[in-house]
């Protein structure tokens, strides 16, 4: 199966930074996608993005498919910003296979 | 889009005594189903994964089960919990080519 490297493992920035993420996978994925996992546990869906760029808000999201792998970019950070990001994908019907995180810490 | 139901949000049980945790789905059908463990706060295992009724893949010998007795059901369990089961589950529906969503979780722990 895919293996799914995030880095950084940990990021400690001041509010106001900017940041990125990055993940790459062993092999060719068709569903890609970007959490935030917030301090309760749950699981907040980012983007979908198998290819392509998509913006929302503050956020946004590049994944070069031909290249294997993605990048999440946050803007001017906010403290609301901290927890674990996860990117995950999957290949056709395959289960979708998770990285090990990133562990954002955005201080006022 | 669907909603997952999970319940209970946090369960404490003893060592040696059964676990079911249930997820279900609403706002559609024919999900494609999983359940995964997230153990220290990083990371997420796969457990189990079902794309049917009765239809169960297991990814890691364990001491769990799962079952899938209706479509949009699925079923976590345990005969004797262990120390080592403790953790926190979530259940997801994702499919080919979709976005994939997940449950709120349930924290368990065995003392």
């Amino acid at each position: 199966g895919i293996q799914v490297e995030q880095s950084p493992p940990d990021l400690i920035l001041q509010e106001g930074a900017n940041s990125t993420l990055r993940c790459n996978f062993s092999d060719s994925v068709n569903n890609l996608q970007w959490f935030h996992q917030n301090p309760w546990g749950q699981l907040i869906n980012l983007f979908y993005i198998p290819s392509g760029t998509k913006q929302n808000g503050r956020l946004s999201a590049t994944t070069v498919a031909t290249e294997r792998y993605s990048l999440l970019y946050i803007s001017s950070s906010q403290t609301t910003d901290s927890g674990v990001y996860f990117c995950a994908g999957s290949q056709g019907a395959q289960k979708l296979v998770f990285g090990q995180g990133t562990r954002l810490t955005i201080n006022p | 889009s669907q909603t997952i139901h999970q319940w209970p949000a946090t369960l404490v049980q003893p060592v040696g005594s059964p676990l079911s945790l249930e997820c279900t789905v609403e706002g559609t059908s024919n999900p494609n189903l999983y359940w995964y463990r997230q153990a220290a706060g990083r990371g997420l295992q796969l457990l189990f994964y079902s794309v049917g009724i009765g239809q169960i893949s297991s990814e890691v010998p364990q001491n769990l089960s799962a079952s899938r007795p209706q479509d949009r059901q699925f079923i976590l369990s345990s005969k004797k919990l262990l120390l080592s089961d403790s953790g926190f589950y979530l259940c997801a529906d994702g499919r080919m080519n979709t976005e994939a969503f997940f449950g709120q979780g349930t924290r368990l722990t065995v003392v």
